[in-house]
This record gives structure tokens, sequence and C-alpha cells, in this order.
């Protein structure tokens, strides 16, 4: 089976740097995704990780460790807009081509 | 690019009722998705369409759950004899046959009374 775990709720203020952890366990690993979820609103595609390492998009990373089954989004230069639900999400060859998301973490940012 | 797009945005529904929901995906994706998100929770993988081919399906979907895609382009999600437990944001999503990551149309949010 698959199991992913992410903080349920964080907290920064604007001008800050945060880091969103997520560990998973899966049976055939094929890529982790972060998306971005406000309120009421679908989830939007923010990085992609199948090799170890680090990916640098703008004010967004996120990073990647497979032998620790561990990743984490980091996000820079806070903004009030950036208070959101972030999802950590899998994709396991044993599930087929569908994305298995965590519960999400919600991330208020304050001025 | 005009996104996914979902039909209807809000549905409320009485206990017993069928309802239908279409998604219509970005044009040049032929991989479609639906998933199933209740509050505080990710969204949760229902079944998934590669061009008109239903591939793959969820244990989550039961028998009154049925899902179409008859010509390769729009799908339609059709709950029959609908419960409380069915109240819920239904998301479609579609890649392209060349990228991994999944792009979501904005829901449609079920309300069952």
């Amino acid at each position: 089976g698959q199991n992913i775990d992410q903080p349920t709720e964080m907290t920064a203020t604007e001008g800050a740097i945060v880091q969103i952890n997520c560990t998973y366990q899966t049976s055939g690993f094929n890529g982790l995704f972060w998306y971005q979820q406000h309120a009421g609103e679908a989830p939007t595609f923010l990085s992609y990780n199948v090799l170890d390492g680090l990916e640098e998009k703008g004010r967004f990373s996120s990073f990647l460790s497979r032998s620790k089954g561990y990743s984490y989004l980091l996000l820079k230069e806070l903004q009030m807009k950036d208070s959101a639900s972030y999802l950590c999400a899998v994709r396991d060859n044993q599930a087929g081509t569908a994305l298995i998301f965590g519960k999400g973490t919600t991330l208020s940012v304050s001025s | 690019d005009t996104g996914v797009s979902q039909n209807p945005r809000h549905k409320i529904t009485k206990r017993g009722q069928n309802v239908t929901f279409r998604c219509d995906p970005i044009s040049e994706h032929n991989r479609l998705y639906w998933y199933r998100q209740t509050l505080g929770q990710g969204p949760e993988f229902l079944t998934y369409f590669q061009n008109e081919a239903q591939l793959e399906k969820s244990r989550l979907l039961s028998d009154r759950f049925s899902a179409e895609r008859p010509k390769g382009s729009f799908s339609t999600l059709e709950i029959q004899r609908t419960e409380q437990g069915d109240s819920a944001m239904y998301l479609c999503a579609s890649s392209s046959p060349v990228a991994y990551e999944q792009y979501f149309g904005p829901g449609t949010r079920l309300t069952v009374t």
C-alpha cells in the first residue's frame, strides 16, 4: 500500500522562508508532485521530482530523497497569496497512473 | 489554452436522485482522470481514461458510479441513487502523453440532502 504524511498546519510571516515536509511509503515509486490549492479552488501544479535532488522554480523549490522516502517544498519570500493548502502526491507503479495525495498542509501567511 | 472545464460547478440534489457531471479536458490531452475530494482531505482517485478506454478504476468507485469518455474528448461521471456520503468535490484532471503532471479543473461540488 501507500502512505503519505505531511504536517496538517503551518504558519509563517510575509517575507519569510517556509519548508513543508512530506514522507511517503510506496511499493513502486515513480515520481513526486507538489500542488497548491486555495480554499474552494482546484489544485494547481507546482513541481515534479523523479530523481534525487533539488528542483528550483522561482520562489518555490522542491527536494527529493528516494532512499529516505522524503521530499520538501521550500517557499521563499512568502506573500499573503501563498496562504493555501499544499498537497504532496506520489505516483506508484503498483497503483497505475493515478496520483496518491496526502491530506495537505494548510499554510497561513500573516503580515 | 482554455484549461480543464467542468460543469456544473455546483449541484444540490436529494438523496436517491441521479446526477451527471461533465469534464472537458485540455484539447491535446489524451489522459483524463476523475478524483473526489472531501473537506480536509487530499483528492482520492476514482477512475482513469486513456483516449476513450477506461483503463483504471478505484475500489472507491461503487456500482452506483459510472464514467464514460465516448469519443476520447469530454467525459461524464454519473452517480445513481445518490447518498449523503457522496457529498464531495468531484475533480477532473487531464495530462498529455508526454508529461506526468496532471492539470485539474475547477471541480463540481455535490451536496446531497
